[in-house]
Formats: C-alpha cells, sequence, structure tokens
C-alpha cells in the first residue's frame, strides 16, 4: 500500500533549466509534507515544507506547489545546477495523530541528473 | 554539533548472526525513528522512539527486530538471526519536538549486508 508515490524514479534535466519533480499521496488525512535530497552513501537532508494551509513554499530556487485536491505536490528548481544531482523523496505526514506522532510516509525517490 | 552519529557505517553478518545498529541523536533531540530503506526502494518506517520509550513500532517485523532507546546511551536497532532479505540501508533520525515539525535530521546510515 503505497500512500506517497513519485512515479518518475529518473529525470535528466539540462543545466540551467528547471526540474519538476512530481509527487501524488492517497491519503487525505495528510497535512505536511517535506522534500529531502539524498546524495550517494549519505543520510536524506531536509530539503523544504510545505503545510496544507498553504499551497506554495518558495526557498530560494526551490519552489513546492500542493494541489490538495488532485493529491499532488511538485518540487520545483530553477534554475537547476550539476549540484543538484541527486535521489528527492517526497515525504507526508499526517496531522497530529491521537498517539501524538507525526510519521512521515516517504515516496520511492526521483533520482534527477543535472547535464552540465 | 556533530549531527545524527549511527555506526558503523558498514556492518557484514552471516546468516543467523546478530546485528546491532546504534544511533545517537542530536544533541537536545529525544525523539528517535529508524527507517529501513531496501535496494530500489523508499524509506519505510520502521519504529518510533523516545527515552525508553517506544512510541509507535507499526513498522517494525513483528520477529527478530527489536529497538530501544535507553535513559543513558545510544538507541539500538538489533536484528537477530539475521537473514540475506535484511540487507539494506538503515537510517535514524532525531528531531527536537514530538511532532517533528521541521522534518527530521537522519544520520548516514548503517549498511548492512548479510552473507
Amino acid at each position: 500500500d503505497q500512500q506517497v508515490k513519485q512515479n518518475s524514479p529518473s529525470l535528466s534535466v539540462q543545466e540551467g533549466r528547471i526540474s519538476i519533480l512530481n509527487c501524488d499521496y492517497t491519503n487525505s488525512m495528510f497535512d505536511y509534507f517535506l522534500w529531502y535530497k539524498k546524495y550517494p552513501a549519505e543520510g536524506p537532508t531536509f530539503l523544504i515544507s510545505i503545510s496544507s494551509i498553504k499551497d506554495k513554499n518558495e526557498d530560494g530556487r526551490f519552489t513546492v506547489f500542493l494541489n490538495k485536491s488532485a493529491k499532488h505536490l511538485s518540487l520545483h528548481i530553477v534554475p537547476s545546477q550539476p549540484g543538484d544531482s541527486a535521489v528527492y523523496f517526497c515525504a507526508a505526514s499526517p496531522t497530529l495523530l491521537t498517539s501524538g506522532t507525526y510519521k512521515y510516509i516517504f515516496g520511492t525517490g526521483t533520482r534527477l541528473k543535472v547535464l552540465a | 554539533n556533530a549531527g545524527v552519529m549511527q555506526n558503523p557505517r558498514h556492518l557484514v553478518r552471516r546468516r543467523g548472526q546478530e546485528a546491532r545498529l546504534r544511533c545517537s541523536p542530536m544533541k537536545g533531540h529525544s525523539h528517535v525513528y529508524w527507517y529501513r530503506q531496501l535496494p530500489e526502494e523508499g524509506l519505510k518506517f520502521m519504529v518510533y522512539l523516545q527515552k525508553e520509550n517506544i512510541i509507535d513500532e507499526s513498522g517494525m517485523p513483528k520477529e527478530r527486530f527489536s529497538a530501544e532507546f535507553p535513559k543513558e546511551g545510544p538507541s539500538i536497532l538489533r536484528i537477530q538471526q539475521v537473514v540475506r532479505g535484511d540487507s539494506a540501508a538503515y537510517f535514524c533520525a532525531s528531531s527536537p519536538y514530538r511532532d517533528g515539525d521541521y522534518g527530521y535530521t537522519f544520520g548516514s546510515g548503517t549498511r548492512l549486508t548479510v552473507v
């Protein structure tokens, strides 16, 4: 039961162009979303987040868009740089559960390759 | 601040042996999460612990796997009688708030290989 889906396992983009990474989710209880970047042999690092009360969050070259009705979010990287080449995971969590926890559900990742 | 420290980075075990993976959270973080990444798959939640308490272990296999986070010392993920299917990267993450509002900080992972 894959509640968070990243249907593109890989993406290649020319340096300077826009990279768009997509993520779909099935659980309407998900309320908070994050993107992580992961280099080989390293742990994931937090990139950007968005809560369901917003439809856009921007941080420098990175923008995350959320479409709640479509249960879809995307990460835009503009302009793309070779150092952005990594695996990108989206993650989602419901609002605070009765157990008092957040538990992030991760997608399977998209490997981005930015070509110089 | 050394971040989340995991050791060992690489661990090789023969089938049937025990594997112990350690995680020291960031200073000031009292919440620890373990995730597993199987080859070609995403990160799968395993367990969420606070000091001396297991909060959510819904992602842990029912047998052979256990986790603890004692009052003193690192969090330990233990896998008894390892099998080849346990080969994976195991990531620990920590957060300062129960709700993890700012995302987790991950360690570099332990790559377990069962031969």
